[in-house]
Parts: C-alpha cells; structure tokens; sequence
C-alpha cells in the first residue's frame, strides 16, 4: 500500500528562519511526487512535480528536492506570507491520476 | 471559467438526508476528481472522470456515495442517507489529459448534525 509521511506535523519559524519540510513515502514505482500549499478554507495550490531521485525544483523562497525514499521541502527566509499547510503527495507507477497524500505540514512564520 | 468552482461552500443537513455537491471544472479539462479531507487526514481520493471513459469509483467509501459527470463538464458528488462521518471538505479537481498538476476547488465543508 502506498503511504505518505510528513513531518513535523507543524513548525513554527521566525520571519528569516530557513528550514525544511520532510515528505518519506513508500509507493510501487513512483511516477511523480508533487508539493501543494494549501491556505485556510481553500483548496491546495500546486507548486512542484518531481519525477526522478536527485531532481530539484525552485519557486521564489520555496526548493523541492528529492530521493529514492523522501523529499524535502526548503524553505529560505520565509516570510509571514509563506504561513500555510504544505502538503506532499505521490502518483504511482501504476496510475496516471491517483495520488496519495499525506497529512501535511502546517507552518506558521511569525513577524 | 477561471478556475475550479464548487458549491455550496458550506452545507449543514441533518443525519439521515440526502446531500448534492456540485463541481464546475476549468473549461477544456478533461479530467475531474472528486476527493475528501477529513479533519487531521490526508487527502482521500474517491472518484475520477476522464472523457468518456468509465469512472474509476474505487474510492467511494460506500454505496451511499454516487457521482455523475453530465456532457463532460459539470460533475454532481451525491450522498444519500448521510452520516456524521461523512463530516469533511468535499475538493474537486480538474486537469487536461497527461497532466500531472490537479488544479483544485476550494471545496465544500459538509456538516452532518
């Protein structure tokens, strides 16, 4: 069975404060592993696709990497702006349009 | 339209009722997912249209759920006899075919009391 794991479940940074976001999955042959940042009472924005282990992928303060087993998702000098739930999700090999989501990740950037 | 519209964006109904969710996907997507997300879980998926092909049902949680895609355009999720566990944000989801990026609705919270 194909399974998402996000950590931390929340992560409070100051403004400035660079960290990462972790995403580990298990899945039958990966197709790709998308980012999406999801805001209050609104649906999930996308950001990034990852298809292969090494790619990376940058947007503003935001760069997407990933692994044969995990992705990262950086973070470098957030803003309060970038405060969201951030949620990773897999496509497996056997699908062109499942993905399996984790729980995400809820940040809060403080001023 | 511009983007994915789904209404209502809030519904409260009583235990036992029927419920339509409607989904108005980006015009010239071909695709259309319908997904849940209970409180503190991931996003479960639940059914996808693409074209004319038959739907893959193989999320729907019961036979209560049921979903319809009229002229491959607007789709209706259909809850009969809901339950409180049916409490949750109903997302839909389009894309054009062999697209990996779902742009999403922003959804309907459905209260079951």
């Amino acid at each position: 069975e194909d399974q998402v794991t996000q950590s931390p479940e929340a992560l409070r940074l100051q403004e400035g404060e660079s960290s990462s976001l972790n995403c580990s999955y298990t899945v039958s042959g990966l197709r790709g592993l998308f980012w999406y940042r999801q805001d209050p009472g609104k649906g999930p924005e996308f950001l990034f696709t990852l298809y292969s282990a090494g790619e990376e992928k940058e947007k503003e303060r935001l760069k997407a990497t990933l692994t044969k087993k995990e992705s990262f998702l950086h973070i470098t000098a957030p803003k309060p702006e970038d405060s969201a739930t951030y949620l990773c999700a897999v496509q497996p090999g056997g699908s062109n349009y499942k993905l399996t989501f984790g729980k995400g990740t809820l940040l809060t950037v403080n001023p | 339209g511009a983007g994915v519209s789904q209404s209502p964006s809030n519904k409260v109904t009583e235990k036992g009722k029927d419920v339509e969710l409607r989904c108005d996907p980006i015009s010239g997507h071909t695709a259309l997912y319908w997904y849940r997300q209970s409180l503190g879980q991931g996003l479960e998926f639940l059914i996808y249209f693409q074209g004319n092909s038959a739907p893959d049902k193989s999320g729907l949680p019961s036979d209560r759920f049921s979903a319809e895609r009229t002229g491959g355009s607007v789709s209706t999720l259909t809850i009969q006899r809901t339950q409180q566990e049916d409490s949750a944000v109903y997302l839909c989801a389009s894309s054009q075919e062999g697209s990996y990026g779902y742009t999403f609705g922003s959804g309907t919270r459905l209260t079951v009391v």
